[in-house]
């Protein structure tokens, strides 16, 4: 496709449940990054990969979020044992380098609803 | 810490007004700076970057920005605004040696009204 896409787009599940979201960055891109957009903490990195590889987990807010990347291509992240704090907006993003003069470019988000 | 400090959470202008909107960031070595913006039910999207060079930047529909170092700034500013530019906008710095990750600030809700 032309862009970022995600899936699923909406996600709504039970406290304690485990969930995947899924990132489809842009053909080529070897760049990606997650971010989360939440009402209380805007906009928050969470973790970039560089291929297949995540030089940066830094914004990873516990142990129960991990995330991988496979084939230099699609990157799940997964959220086990979910709590109510984990609801947010999840963005994906993907560059073309890692360069910082590549602009990232961001899908749609998969919006996370913990009950 | 590196961070970005949006001062207005929401701007409400009528259309043709001129459009200024603040950030400034916390960092003391080189940066890359960017706006983003998200219209209603679309993703966040580049509007404009500075990486060196002209401080003054112009970017997507009519919008510009000026890099303003001794005052750690980077403002959006635009002419005249229309009605299609309700949405909102979000600086973002990139730091050297910072894995080319995005630091955002909370964002600028801008509603334009006919």
């Amino acid at each position: 496709g032309a862009g970022v896409s995600q899936s699923p787009s909406n996600k709504v599940t039970e406290k304690g449940k485990d969930v995947e979201l899924r990132c489809d960055p842009i053909s080529g891109h070897t760049a990606l990054y997650w971010y989360r957009q939440s009402l209380g903490q805007g906009l928050e990195f969470l973790i970039y990969f560089q291929g297949n590889s995540a030089p940066d987990k830094s914004g990873l807010p516990s142990d129960r979020f991990s995330a991988e990347r496979t084939g230099g291509s699609v990157s799940t992240l997964t959220i086990q044992r979910t709590q109510q704090e984990d609801s947010a907006v999840y963005l994906c993003a993907s560059s073309l380098l890692a360069d910082s003069t590549d602009t990232q470019y961001f899908g749609p988000g998969t919006r996370l609803t913990v009950l | 810490a590196q961070s970005v400090s949006q001062h207005n959470h929401h701007v409400i202008l009528s259309e043709a007004a001129s459009l200024e909107l603040g950030c400034n960031y916390s960092y003391g070595g080189t940066v890359n700076l960017f706006w983003y913006v998200q219209y209603p039910g679309q993703h966040l999207q580049l509007l404009l970057k500075y990486f060196s060079g002209d401080p003054l930047v112009k970017g997507i529909k009519g919008f510009e920005a000026e890099f303003i170092k001794s005052k750690f700034s980077f403002n959006l500013r635009k002419p005249s605004v229309q009605w299609s530019d309700t949405a909102e906008y979000f600086c973002a710095l990139m730091f050297s040696g910072g894995y080319n990750k995005l630091i955002f600030g909370a964002g600028t809700r801008l509603a334009v009204h006919p």
